[in-house]
């Protein structure tokens, strides 16, 4: 059955704090890893990866996918307030797309 | 101004009655999809149409249904056999299969 998890399922910090994600996946016919950042409602997209060890950066935020081990981080450093979200990881296997439960972020000031 | 715009965005229905959720994109996108998010679970797909005219089921698709005539369209009809309908349901869309998924803002359905 494929499956995707994501730890912590939740993490509280200080403004200023660095952060890493964990989302590990089980899928046959891997095809790519996406992070998606969900505030209220819709879910907006960060990254998308499908090649291990090339490192994706926007801003504050890098992310990494390793195929071997089967593993992707997030990480965000110099936390804001407004990086509080919850966080979801999704696999596309084949043509279907598997989300984790999604990591809750919260940052205090 | 190119979006995903779902429809309406509270849906209130008695049990035993079908509803129908809109689903619209104008971004050209050839694949559009349907997923359902309850509280401490991640989305579930419910279905996904890579093309117009065609779908597939994806892991939830008992007691729902749903058309593509037109590839801007692709609304989701929850039936009365769904046994637990009530839930937040988001639409995304992508430029192919290959591509991230943009998502609406989500309808929250809830039955009475």
């Amino acid at each position: 059955e494929d499956k995707v998890v994501q730890s912590p399922l939740s993490l509280v910090v200080h403004e200023g704090d660095t952060v890493t994600l964990n989302c590990s996946y089980e899928v046959t016919n891997f095809r790519s890893l996406l992070w998606y950042k969900q505030e209220k409602k819709a879910p907006t997209f960060l990254f998308m990866l499908t090649s291990s060890g090339i490192e994706k950066k926007s801003g504050r935020l890098s992310s990494i996918l390793d195929k071997k081990e089967l593993f992707s981080i997030l990480n965000i450093t110099a936390t804001q307030t407004g990086d509080s979200a919850v966080y979801l990881c999704a696999v596309r296997a084949g043509n279907q797309f598997y989300f984790g439960t999604g990591t809750s972020l919260t940052v205090i000031p | 101004d190119g979006g995903i715009t779902q429809s309406p965005k509270y849906l209130f229905r008695k049990e035993g009655q079908n509803v129908t959720l809109s689903c619209e994109q104008n971004l050209n996108h050839d694949a559009m999809y349907w997923y359902r998010q309850d509280p401490g679970q991640g989305l579930r797909l419910i279905y996904y149409s890579q093309i117009v005219n065609d779908f597939q089921k994806g892991d939830i698709a008992e007691g729902y249904s749903v058309s593509r005539e037109k590839k801007e369209s692709f609304p989701l009809t929850v039936t009365s056999a769904q046994k637990n309908p009530t839930a937040f349901y988001l639409c995304a869309s992508s430029e192919t299969a290959y591509n991230e998924q943009f998502f609406g803002p989500g309808t929250r359905l809830t039955v009475l």
